[in-house]
């Protein structure tokens, strides 16, 4: 089974900053990486897809990017909405969710 | 719209089962494989499994084979999970999920197991 490490698994940051977490895949997965943002008590939700596609209705500041084992999610610019927990998530072979990284704010 | 309901809140029993329901409704039920997500208090996901709606065919994340069981109804637009053999470790909050990547989630059933 691929596994996923998630890194970091908390984050401290400020209004306005710019963030990047990274998830590394135990094998090649191509671009099948996605990411999610989960807020207390909700849902996951979607917000990017084959690594770097915007899932419809994500805003313009949440980006990905990376292939094979390695990729990245950046934050550009922090807003109060964005502090949550983030999990990534491979979709090669069946799926698995990293750990996830709970962003506080500093 | 796209809408996945689950059944309401299990308390159960240490070695007793459960069944969970998850009704999907706003597209074509067959089109999109459902998968099953449990999430343990103040945890991270965990992948248990997806059913084939169409064809009712499953694929289980090896941990949770023989503790999970997918099936569907096509009739009512409706995937089940059952857990057997319940432990204090199967207490959770179960997910279903649909559509490419997950697009969409069901609001979650809490499964306690407790005597």
């Amino acid at each position: 089974a691929i596994q996923v490490t998630q890194s970091p698994t908390s984050l401290s940051a400020s209004l306005g900053d710019r963030v990047t977490l990274t998830c590394r895949a135990s094998q090649d997965i191509n671009n099948k990486m996605a990411w999610y943002q989960q807020k207390p008590g909700e849902v996951p939700q979607l917000l990017i897809y084959y690594a770097s596609t915007l899932q419809s209705g994500t805003p313009s500041r949440f980006s990905g990017s990376g292939a094979g084992t390695d990729f990245s999610f950046t934050i550009s610019h922090l807003q109060s909405e964005d502090f949550a927990t983030y999990y990534c998530l491979q979709g090669y072979s069946l799926w698995t969710f990293g750990g996830g990284t709970k962003l506080e704010l500093k | 719209q796209v809408q996945l309901q689950q059944s309401g809140a299990e308390l159960a029993k240490p070695g007793s089962s459960v069944k969970i329901s998850c009704k999907a409704s706003g597209y074509t039920f067959t089109s999109y494989y459902i998968s099953w997500i449990k999430q343990t208090t103040g945890q991270g996901l965990e992948y248990i499994g997806y059913i084939n709606t169409g064809s009712g065919g499953t694929n289980y994340n090896e941990k949770f084979k023989g503790k999970a069981t997918l099936t569907v109804d096509k009739s009512s637009s409706t995937a089940f999970m059952q857990l057997s053999s319940l432990t204090p470790d199967d207490s959770a909050v179960y997910y279903c999920a649909s559509r490419n990547w997950f697009a969409y989630w069901g609001q979650g059933t809490l499964v306690t197991v407790s005597s």
